[in-house]
């Protein structure tokens, strides 16, 4: 039983360009989230999907896109890069809402 | 809004004293709350939680009770070890929002 995983673990980027971050939950969960972690600032939920089909903005959506491809399965992507988005992204998932979050163990991006 | 509020770190202990992280709320309705611990390098991971007023959570020699009047929810362990050493978050989570609500942390290194 994995739990939340996330890839990749670390990934340098250029401005501008674009990238997809990955996460799968194997707990049959129907809600994930993603967030960035900044010094100083604690957790901000980027995007969550409260089910299978749908997504919501969070508290900092902009700059950010996000698929639920399926049950499992809950991509981040970047379209255009900027240094304001070098963080640490945690992807969370949980049975339902107000319930606890899994959290998978996070992906440094650093956009140069 | 709903908010969520810290001590400020870092906490700075030697082994075997006692440790209280403060966090208080606001929120509408009745929240559940919540400690998160994120060892370095790792992601969040649920410490404890409860659910009602006057609950008590506990793990691993931690606790925390769920004060409707005071409108807190502080963590105590009555000796910490160096293993302890990590970043707590306290959050809550209220009504049909999937949503959680995060402190910013509160960092707690424990010296031998």
């Amino acid at each position: 039983n994995a739990g939340v995983t996330q890839t990749p673990k670390f990934q340098v980027l250029k401005t501008g360009q674009s990238m997809t971050l990955q996460c799968a939950q194997d707990m049959n969960h129907n809600s994930m989230y993603w967030y960035r972690q900044d010094p100083g600032m604690g957790l901000r939920l980027i995007y969550y999907s409260a089910s299978e089909g749908t997504t919501d903005k969070g508290e900092v959506p902009n700059g950010y896109n996000v698929s639920r491809l399926n049950k499992r399965e809950f991509s981040l992507r970047l379209e255009s890069a900027a240094p304001s988005q070098t963080s640490v992204y945690f992807c969370a998932s949980s049975l339902k809402g107000k319930e606890t979050q899994y959290f998978g163990p996070g992906t440094r991006l650093l956009v140069l | 809004g709903d908010s969520v509020t810290q001590m400020e770190g870092p906490v700075t202990l030697s082994e075997e004293a006692f440790l209280t992280i403060n966090c208080t709320y606001t929120a509408t309705g009745y929240p559940s709350l919540f400690w998160y611990v994120q060892y370095p390098g790792e992601g969040l991971q649920l410490l404890l939680k409860a659910t009602k007023a006057d609950d008590k959570g506990s793990n691993k020699g931690f606790e925390a009770t769920y004060r409707k009047e005071t409108t807190s929810f502080h963590l105590e362990k009555g000796s910490v070890q160096v293993s302890d050493s990590a970043v707590y978050f306290c959050a809550l989570s209220v009504g049909s929002n999937y949503q959680l609500i995060w402190g910013a942390g509160t960092k707690l290194i424990i010296k031998p």
